[in-house]
């Protein structure tokens, strides 16, 4: 498998530019997440996906995020207007979700793509 | 809320010798896991170590080993015979095992330098 695919690895634009970030899953994962890491918030889960379906968006920072799981091998991370300060690496992660653990008792790990590193002038 | 603090921004090692990175974490939860992801300058988020709170044995992966202390909330992550390639930023992270693909929380990091 090629793993968590995202793109474009790199993103430079103006401020208030409509920025889209896309990612695919694993192929078989039902879950997937977006992170954002910056310098000053670390690492934090903007959103996340069971089943194409959002189940906790708490970590979206304001309404110019948007994030949406068509079908079970997308999904879109959309910023309009971008701000500077969305400045940030965005990163997907995909995992086959099952109480955590599946039936055979193995551990359902998260699987990190590349990132997407976002410059906002 | 789960918080996740690591209180070292950055440790050093020599290459060959020991280090020990720690964590904390806060939570009302009995059944959780915790995990060792590294992170290299190309930015690719690689888990190097879980644990799963209801087991006590400290889990073990080669040269990497975690301390796991549930009475004291504290997870540390021991790198044994350090390699230069173990340099990164370390992140310690805590996920609930409840709810179906429940969120990682992460800690701030620690910037480890392997020195030859």
């Amino acid at each position: 498998d090629a793993g968590v695919i995202q793109s474009p690895r790199h993103e430079v634009t103006e401020m208030g530019q409509e920025v889209t970030l896309r990612c695919k899953p694993i192929s078989g994962h039902n879950s997937l997440f977006w992170y954002r890491q910056t310098m000053m918030r670390g690492l934090e889960l903007l959103i996340y996906f069971n089943n194409n379906v959002p189940i906790d968006d708490s970590g979206m920072p304001e309404d110019r995020f948007s994030a949406k799981m068509p079908n079970a091998s997308f999904s879109t991370l959309k910023i309009q207007p971008s701000e500077p300060r969305d400045s940030a690496v965005y990163f997907c992660a995909s995992s086959s979700s099952a109480g955590g653990r599946s039936t055979s008792g193995v551990y359902n790990e998260q699987f990190f793509g590349p990132g997407t590193r976002l410059t906002v002038l | 809320a789960q918080t996740v603090t690591q209180s070292q921004p950055e440790m050093s090692v020599q290459e060959a010798e020991t280090v020990t990175l720690s964590c904390t974490y806060d939570t009302s939860e009995s059944d959780y896991y915790l995990f060792w992801y590294k992170q290299p300058p190309s930015r690719q988020m690689i888990l190097v170590i879980r644990q799963e709170a209801y087991k006590q044995q400290n889990a073990t992966e080669n040269r990497f080993s975690v301390n796991f202390q549930k009475a004291a909330k504290s997870f540390s992550l021991k790198i044994s015979d350090s390699q230069l390639g173990d340099a990164a930023m370390y992140f310690c992270a805590y996920r609930r095992s409840v709810t179906s693909g429940s969120r990682l929380t992460f800690g701030e990091g620690t910037q480890l330098t392997v020195n030859p």
